[in-house]
């Protein structure tokens, strides 16, 4: 099955300062790479995904790369902020559809100092 | 708005008893996931469902069960609760759809087994 790897476990950072992700993948079938939040106390959400036919993606201050031959996908932050403090989980799956099952990494607590 | 709720928050049982935690949804949507979520290991999917009735194992189905009678409610069931069954589950939910595989997460049932 799928093994997801992501590093580092924890990152901290200065407000402003950027933030950088990575997460690997074993199975080459996978081509669905979401990114999860996690808030203190509160439920997992999507922020950024991306599929294997593209190579980034970007929102805002948000983005995901993705490199298929490498089988790593890495999500950046720019400008941090406090408020970006929290738990962050990538995933990948096999999915072509919705019928499909996530493998999420261990997760990255991100601490953003002022 | 999706939303999903889950029974309790918070609960305390003794080992050997049966639990039921319940989450619903009210999106109509097709799957339905159960996962455990332990510190340093990430989120980990215990089982899932495609549809009513229909069950499949995830990575760690061993001494849970599920059931789905109805499309919007997928029940988790410990049949035998022990300690090292102590942990925060999450339910999700997600509809097939071309444009976005997003799971949509309940809040959480911290479970303590004493």
């Amino acid at each position: 099955g799928e093994n997801v790897e992501q590093h580092p476990s924890t990152l901290s950072v200065q407000e402003g300062d950027s933030a950088v992700i990575k997460c690997t993948y074993s199975d080459s079938a996978s081509n669905y790479f979401p990114w999860y939040k996690q808030e203190l106390g509160k439920r997992p959400q999507l922020i950024i995904d991306i599929r294997s036919n593209v190579g980034e993606k970007k929102d805002q201050r948000i983005a995901v790369t993705l490199n298929k031959t490498a089988k790593h996908f890495s999500l950046h932050i720019t400008e941090t902020q406090p408020e970006d403090s929290a738990v962050y989980f990538c995933a990948a799956s096999r999915g072509n559809s919705g019928y499909s099952t996530l493998t999420f990494g261990k997760g990255t607590m991100l601490l953003v100092s002022p | 708005d999706v939303k999903v709720t889950q029974s309790s928050r918070y609960l305390v049982k003794r080992t050997g008893e049966k639990v039921f935690l319940e989450c619903v949804q009210d999106m109509d949507h097709e799957n339905m996931f159960w996962y455990r979520q332990d510190p340093g290991l990430g989120l980990r999917l215990i089982y899932f469902s495609y549809d009513v009735k229909m069950k499949e194992k995830g990575d760690i189905p061993e001494g849970y069960s599920v059931s789905r009678e109805k499309k919007e409610r997928f029940s988790l069931i410990l049949e035998s609760a022990s300690t090292n069954q102590t942990s925060m589950y999450l339910c999700a939910s997600t509809t097939p759809a071309e444009d976005s595989y997003e799971q949509y997460f309940g809040p959480g049932t911290r479970l303590t087994v004493t």
